[in-house]
């Protein structure tokens, strides 16, 4: 089974230009999260998304960042207009729900990520 | 907010020694996870612990979450060439399942 997919794997653009990173979460999985890792910052998460619904964006650093989920399988994180602070490494990860109702901890799978670098 | 804090920062070791590291935080949490990372992938969980007092295994690595559920602690005996990257503990914020992440402990083995 494949794993959480994220495109395109490096993405160099200059400072003012759009960038939509995308994620494929695995199937079957209602629950995704998008992350930031700076090497200041380290890993942080952004938004969370569940059952295509975004539950939590207090972690979006500000309006220039924007996602969404049209479907159980994709999922897109924008930055318009982008600066070279938004310089990071962007994951992706999905997990599935609980009984209770929420993610299973052991179950949170990451993408392999997309390298931002904004020039 | 809550913060999670991981030491050592690095370690260099030889092949065969144990590692030892740390993870703890100024608040209470009820789920610890340790994530290894590897370069140019994503983190990837290798234990997780539910109680506090909690001692879990997987293969060579051992976790324990702290009696006081504001520490964990991960060992890693007889450490191989592969083990290196980062170690991560993380866990979900007090009432929520928005997970934070440690700064990372980065490992390496010198063979």
């Amino acid at each position: 089974d494949a794993g959480v997919i994220q495109s395109p794997r490096h993405e160099v653009t200059e400072m003012g230009q759009e960038v939509t990173l995308r994620c494929k979460p695995i199937s079957g999985h209602d629950y995704l999260f998008w992350y930031r890792q700076t090497m200041m910052r380290g890993l942080e998460l952004l938004i969370y998304f569940n059952n295509n619904v975004p539950i939590d964006d207090s972690g979006m650093p500000e309006d220039r960042f924007s996602a969404k989920m049209p479907n159980a399988s994709f999922s897109t994180l924008k930055i318009q207009p982008s600066e070279p602070r938004d310089s990071a490494v962007y994951f992706c990860a999905s997990s599935f729900s609980t009984l209770a109702g929420g993610p299973r901890t052991d179950t949170q799978y990451f993408g392999p990520g997309t390298r931002l670098t904004v020039l | 907010g809550q913060q999670l804090n991981q030491s050592p920062q690095s370690m260099f070791i030889q092949e065969g020694e144990d590692v030892s590291m740390n993870c703890t935080s100024s608040s209470i949490f009820n789920t610890w996870l340790w994530y290894k990372q590897e370069p140019g992938e994503g983190p990837v969980l290798l234990i997780a612990l539910y109680k506090a007092g909690e001692l879990t295994s997987n293969g060579r690595l051992t976790a324990q979450f702290g009696i006081t559920r504001k520490d964990s602690f991960l060992n890693i005996s007889a450490s191989i060439p592969s083990d290196v990257g980062i170690y991560f503990c993380a866990g979900p914020t007090s009432g929520t399942y928005k997970y934070i992440f440690g700064t990372g402990t980065r490992l390496k083995v010198l063979a």
